[in-house]
């Protein structure tokens, strides 16, 4: 079967770094995804992986290990703005998202 | 990129009605997606809309409850039929291009 998994919640302090996991499985793999989705908005797009290694685009970066179904999401300098949820979304062989549960982050000051 | 335009962004419907959510895109994509998201929960696929074929509903959704227009490759709506309090949620449009998934802002159904 398909599935995503990742911590339903994580508490960080602002000015921190955080690392959001995510392991994944899928029919097919064609890249996975981050989204930042802040409550009662639509999702927004963070990063896609679909070769391993790190992918960095100013306090966010991603990670991607294909063979071990692994991603994980990394934010520095963490800000109060930065709590949201983050969701980890695999695309299988037919290019639709399996998404997980969500991560929600807490940042406190 | 692609943007993603959704009427009506909310409404508030009485139980029994049926609304029909739009979503315009700017440009011509060959797969649409419906998702929904219900308060608290993690987004969940309605159906896939490719123009020009009946859409794929995926388990638990059927066509009767959620009919779907795909009438050009910019164009979709999604209608929920006879409405319940178990419709409320965030109806968000997406499509992929280039690869890349975008989505719409999302339309936000409250049923009293």
């Amino acid at each position: 079967g398909q599935n995503i998994d990742q911590p339903t919640e994580m508490t960080a302090t602002e000015g921190a770094i955080v690392q959001i996991n995510c392991t994944y499985q899928t029919s097919g793999f064609n890249g996975l995804f981050w989204y930042q989705q802040h409550a009662g908005e639509a999702p927004t797009f963070l990063s896609y992986n679909v070769l391993d290694g790190l992918e960095e685009k100013g306090r966010f970066s991603s990670f991607l290990s294909r063979s071990k179904g692994y991603s994980y999401l990394l934010l520095k300098e963490l800000q109060m703005k930065d709590s949201a949820s983050y969701l980890c979304a695999g695309m299988d062989s037919n290019y639709q998202l399996i998404w997980g549960a969500g991560t929600k982050l807490i940042i406190k000051p | 990129s692609a943007v993603i335009s959704q009427k009506p962004s909310r409404d508030i419907c009485q139980r029994g009605t049926s609304l029909t959510i739009q979503c315009q895109v700017d440009s011509q994509v060959t797969m649409m997606f419906w998702y929904r998201q219900q308060p608290g929960q993690s987004l969940t696929l309605i159906a896939t809309a490719n123009q020009g074929s009946e859409a794929t509903y995926e388990s638990g959704f059927v066509i009767d409850k959620f009919p779907i227009s795909r009438p050009n490759l910019t164009f979709s709506t999604l209608t929920v039929s006879n409405m319940s309090p178990e419709d409320s949620s965030i109806y968000l449009c997406s499509v992929v291009l280039g690869g890349w998934q975008f989505f719409g802002p999302g339309t936000r159904l409250t049923v009293l």
